[in-house]
């Protein structure tokens, strides 16, 4: 079936260390990935996305990696600040749509 | 740039009424696809618009349909509502182009809908 499993579902760490989310999908032609953020009571926004061609990408703090082989892609988020507290959601592209991950509600603590 | 407008911002609805939610696209964009989002069940796809065609739809019962315009505002129908049709209804337009159709997946603010 069309599906993404991201893990964890909750996910707390100390500000100034690493966060990482996982995600994996089931369609082997999907080749974009996005990532978004979504703050309490606001839109989901994108974050950063990867192509399918590309194996990395990177935009600052954050960064995204691909291994389609094994059909996963990560968030990694170095430095941690307040402000990343949020839920993010990973997405995959299907047929007509993006299916996205059941969310990982990150809690950077002081 | 205007973002992805979705209107009303709240809404709330006896059972058994029915509603309809409006969003507009960010101008140059021709998809819409709309999304479910409740605390459990994160984003759940309703459908998908491109140029006036549904593309592609959801796990959804038919009390939910949708259309889209020439102008590519999109608007969804929930006919004879549920308590458990209370949720934050997402719309988000993309450019669609080539192999990476959803590049630029935007979302509008959406529209809180509860019902009594």
């Amino acid at each position: 079936g069309e599906n993404v499993e991201q893990h964890p579902s909750t996910l707390s760490v100390q500000e100034g260390d690493s966060a990482v989310i996982k995600c994996t999908y089931s369609d082997s032609a999907s080749n974009y990935f996005p990532w978004y953020k979504q703050e309490l009571g606001k839109r989901p926004q994108l974050i950063i996305d990867i192509r399918s061609n590309v194996g990395e990408k990177k935009d600052q703090r954050i960064a995204v990696t691909l291994n389609k082989t094994a059909k996963h892609f990560s968030l990694h988020i170095t430095e941690t600040q307040p402000e990343d507290s949020a839920v993010y959601f990973c997405a995959a592209s299907m047929p007509q749509k993006l299916v996205f991950g059941q969310g990982t509600r990150l809690t950077i603590n002081p | 740039k205007a973002g992805v407008t979705q209107t009303p911002r709240y809404l709330i609805k006896t059972r058994g009424q029915q509603v309809t939610l409006s969003c507009s696209p960010i101008s140059g964009h021709r998809s819409v696809s709309w999304y479910q989002q409740t605390p459990g069940q994160g984003l759940q796809f309703l459908f998908e618009y491109f140029s006036e065609t549904q593309r592609n739809k959801g796990n959804f019962p038919g009390r939910f349909s949708g259309r889209q315009f020439s102008n590519s505002r999109s608007e969804m129908n929930v006919s004879t509502l549920e308590l458990g049709d209370s949720a934050l209804y997402l719309c988000a337009s993309s450019f669609t182009s080539g192999a990476y159709p959803y590049y630029g997946y935007t979302f509008g603010s959406g529209t809180r809908l509860t019902v009594v």
